[in-house]
Parts: C-alpha cells; structure tokens; sequence
C-alpha cells in the first residue's frame, strides 16, 4: 500500500486559515468516506481531531474541519493558534482491511 | 479513566524477537477493534495490524508472516508478536482503539508508545 500524499509542510499567521491537502487514490481516499486526521506534537501520541471525512470527536475545537472531493481530501485549521503548531496525518481505509496513512504535514504558525 | 499502556519494547538484534503488550482500562478491549501502528524515528505514522472484536486478525505486508497480533480477554491486554525483526522495523509502537466497531481507521484512545530498537 502506497502512502497516502501530503505536503511536507504549511504555514500561517495567528488567526489566518490554513488548509493541508492529502492525496490518495480511487482505492482509498476516493472509495471510502473513512479518511481521519491527526494531530501530533513533538514527543506525543497522535490525537484524532476528524474523522469519517468531516467529523469531530467531542472536544476538538470546530475550527478544525475536513472535507474530500475525488481522491483527495482536506484538513482546515481556522483562526490558526499557537497551539495548533504539530504535525498532521491523514489516513485512509484501503480495502481489504488495511489503512494507509499520509507522509505527514508539519504546521507552522508564524 | 479510558487508557492503553504498551510495554515490552527495547534493544534487539536483527533476526530477533519480542512481544509487546497493551493494557488496557476503563474499556474492554475484546469489545472493540484494536491496531498496532507504529512510527520510525523521523518519519509518519505506518499501520501495522489489527485485531477486530470477533477475533478476526490482519497485518499490513510489512511484516505479514513475520508479527501476529492477539489479546488476552482475562487480562484486557492486546499483544503483539515480532519474530524476524529487521533494522527497519525500529520505531515506537502505538496501540490504538478504534472509535467505531469498523475498520476506519478512526483512532479515538491511543497508548503513550513503546520504542523498539533493532540493531546488532
């Protein structure tokens, strides 16, 4: 299984949006509505803030929201804080009982 | 409190083996769908297997034929299993719940991780 393709990096201002991209295929992003996102700071356990496409586990603030269109989707990071500075992962389900997650995206807030 | 706690990592050589455990509390872990994914020292997060809550088992090609996942229902503990451990398997080793009793890969409870190092 090919990992799934994300930036290697984005950026933005305290308050500004920013949005990480993850590219899969027909055979994952695109075929199944099972992509999730995580959160992970240096040192620390991922932390699921989507899932299901657009969903969000009890607790993660709303300014985070994903989307999908074809084989690609979407995390958003709205009114970007100090805190929202991590690494972020997409994955996906695959089929055939595997996942496959994205390279990951390390967010920098200016 | 909902918690997983890994434990049995460590310095192995090539060729090897080792078990990891994840305890688990507050949550019956043959009630729900549980995985092993794992992180390289640097790089992202890789899937390695899961476990559903009937008993069903599968593992990424990675180390198919090489690690078996399994749980021990007395003692609410996932395990898994590394025999023909290779350089490229080193990494920490996370054990995650699923959210849902599907295989989304929606991990809502994760472990702190154990580190396995493999070098002769």
């Amino acid at each position: 299984q090919s990992a799934l393709t994300q930036p290697p990096s984005a950026s933005g201002s305290p308050g500004q949006s920013v949005t990480i991209s993850c590219t899969g295929t027909s055979s994952d992003v695109g075929g199944y509505n099972y992509v999730s996102w995580y959160q992970q700071h240096p040192g620390k356990a991922p932390k699921l803030m989507i899932f299901e496409v657009t969903k969000r586990p009890s607790g993660v603030p709303d300014r985070f929201s994903g989307s999908k269109s074809g084989n690609t989707a979407s995390l958003t990071v709205s009114g970007l804080q100090a805190e929202d500075e991590a690494d972020y992962y997409c994955s996906s389900y695959s089929g055939s009982n595997n996942l496959v997650f994205g390279g990951g995206t390390t967010l920098t807030v200016l | 409190e909902v918690q997983l706690v890994e434990s049995g990592g460590g310095l192995v050589q090539p060729g090897g083996s080792l078990r990891l455990s994840c305890a688990a509390s507050g949550f019956i872990v043959s009630g729900n769908y549980m995985s092993w994914v794992r992180q390289a020292p640097g790089k992202g997060l890789e899937w390695v297997s899961v476990m559903y809550s009937g008993g069903s088992t599968y593992h990424a090609d990675s180390v198919k034929g090489r690690f078996t996942i399994s749980r021990d229902n007395s003692k609410n503990t996932l395990y898994l299993q590394m025999n023909s451990l290779r350089v490229e398997d080193t990494a920490v080793y996370y054990c995650a719940k699923e959210a849902a009793l599907r295989p989304g890969g929606a991990f809502d409870i994760w472990g702190q991780g154990t580190m396995v190092t493999v070098s002769s």
